[in-house]
This record gives C-alpha cells, structure tokens and sequence, in this order.
C-alpha cells in the first residue's frame, strides 16, 4: 500500500501568513490521484483539493495545491482564523485508499 | 439538500457482530460509489471500504478484509457495512462518505460528501 507522510505534524502560525503543508508517498501516485481534507474538532472532513491541484466546490482561491508524483503541497496563502484545523492528504490512485497522519495547523 | 446519515454504532463485546447503516438523501443514489471511512479516538482518518455504484467492485482495508462486508441497496438508498469479529482497535467513529460522481465506477476515490458519523465501541 502507498504509505503518505504528512509534515510538519503541527504547524503553529499567524492569521494573514501563508501556510505550506507537505505530504509525501512512499510510491507515485497515479494521475496526480491526490486529495486533501480539512477537519475541525468534532465535524467531518471536509474535502479541498482533489487531482492534486483542482479546487472542490465553493473552497476559496487562497487555498492551492501543487505537486506530482511523490511530492505534494498544500498552500493556504493568508490564513484566515477559520483555517485553523486538522488537514490530511489522501491518495486514491490504487487500492488501498490511504491518508496521512494529519497536519495540526494551530494559531501562535 | 445532500445528506448521508449513519446508523447502528453501539457498545459491543470483543468477537461481537454489528452492522452499520447509512441513510443518503438529495442525490441520486445508484450514480455514486460510497465508502466507509473511520476514525479512533484522537487519531486520524482510515479507510476501511469502498463501493462502486452498482456493487460489482468492493474494496477493503487490510485490517478489516474477511471479517467486514460493504454492500449497498438501491431500492432503500443505502449503505451498509457488517461487522464481524470485532476487536478493541475497532473501536471508532465511524463514516460514510460518497465519492465523487466521476468516480461511479470505482471502489477507491476522493470523498466530496461525508456524513456526521456513528461511533462503534468494542469493550469487554
């Protein structure tokens, strides 16, 4: 299975800087088969980015994801006090579905 | 409105059985696949099973493979998962997600619905 490592595990930042959250595959992801999730405490996930790059409906421009292969990011260009939360990377590219281990972006 | 909601967690003994429910309303049911997503107590997300659209293709976690089975039923606008052999590290909120409906025909895809959870307890 592909394992994903998501770092950093927490990230501790101001409202208005820019976030940049890594995960990594242990192998290629296939057709960029790549999603990342928000989850706040005690709510589902809740889907941004999916294909690697293309914005899920209604989530805003500052979030942006880039990456291929093995290398993924996950930018938040000015965070925003609602942004700040649990955000996993998951790979759909083969079976098993995986996710990483969760970034905590937290407010300094 | 889009809605997935579980039903069925408990408290259940380690060995026991329990089937889990998941009631979709406001789209149309047989055009996406669906899974089952958990998540124990202060950890992250695991993918436990996935379903396409009409049950010809089923996928599962290798820490679940022989003891759940997902299914799902059209008529009824549901999901299902049935539990058997559960074991402490079980023990989780429960999900049930859709999949994106470019993604109908598969068992493993992004999840762009998720429901609120139902949460399963395997204790002695």
């Amino acid at each position: 299975e592909t394992v994903l490592t998501q770092s950093p595990g927490i990230l501790s930042l101001s409202p208005g800087e820019r976030a940049t959250l890594s995960c990594r595959a242990s192998q290629s992801v296939g057709s960029s088969s790549l999603a990342w999730y928000q989850q706040k405490p005690g709510q589902a996930p809740w889907l941004l980015i999916y294909g690697a790059s293309s914005r899920a409906t209604g989530i805003p421009d500052r979030f942006s994801g880039s990456g291929s292969g093995t290398d993924f990011t996950l930018t938040i260009s000015r965070l925003e006090p609602e942004d700040f939360a649990v955000y996993y990377c998951q790979q759909y590219g083969s079976s098993p579905i995986t996710f990483g281990q969760g970034t905590r972006l937290e407010i300094k | 409105e889009v809605q997935l909601e579980e039903s069925g967690g408990g408290v259940v003994r380690p060995g026991g059985s329990l089937r889990l429910s998941c009631a979709a309303s406001g789209f149309n049911f047989d055009d996406y696949g669906m899974s089952w997503v958990r998540q124990a107590p202060g950890k992250g997300l695991e993918w436990v099973s996935g379903i396409n659209w009409n049950g010809g293709s089923t996928g599962y976690a290798d820490s679940v493979k022989g003891r759940f089975t997902i299914s799902r039923d059209g008529a009824k606008n549901s999901l299902y998962l049935q539990m058997h052999s559960l074991r402490v590290d079980d023990t989780a909120l429960y999900f049930c997600a859709r999949y994106d409906r470019s993604g109908f025909y598969s068992n493993h895809y992004y999840m762009d619905v998720w429901g609120k959870g139902t949460t399963v307890t395997v204790s002695s």
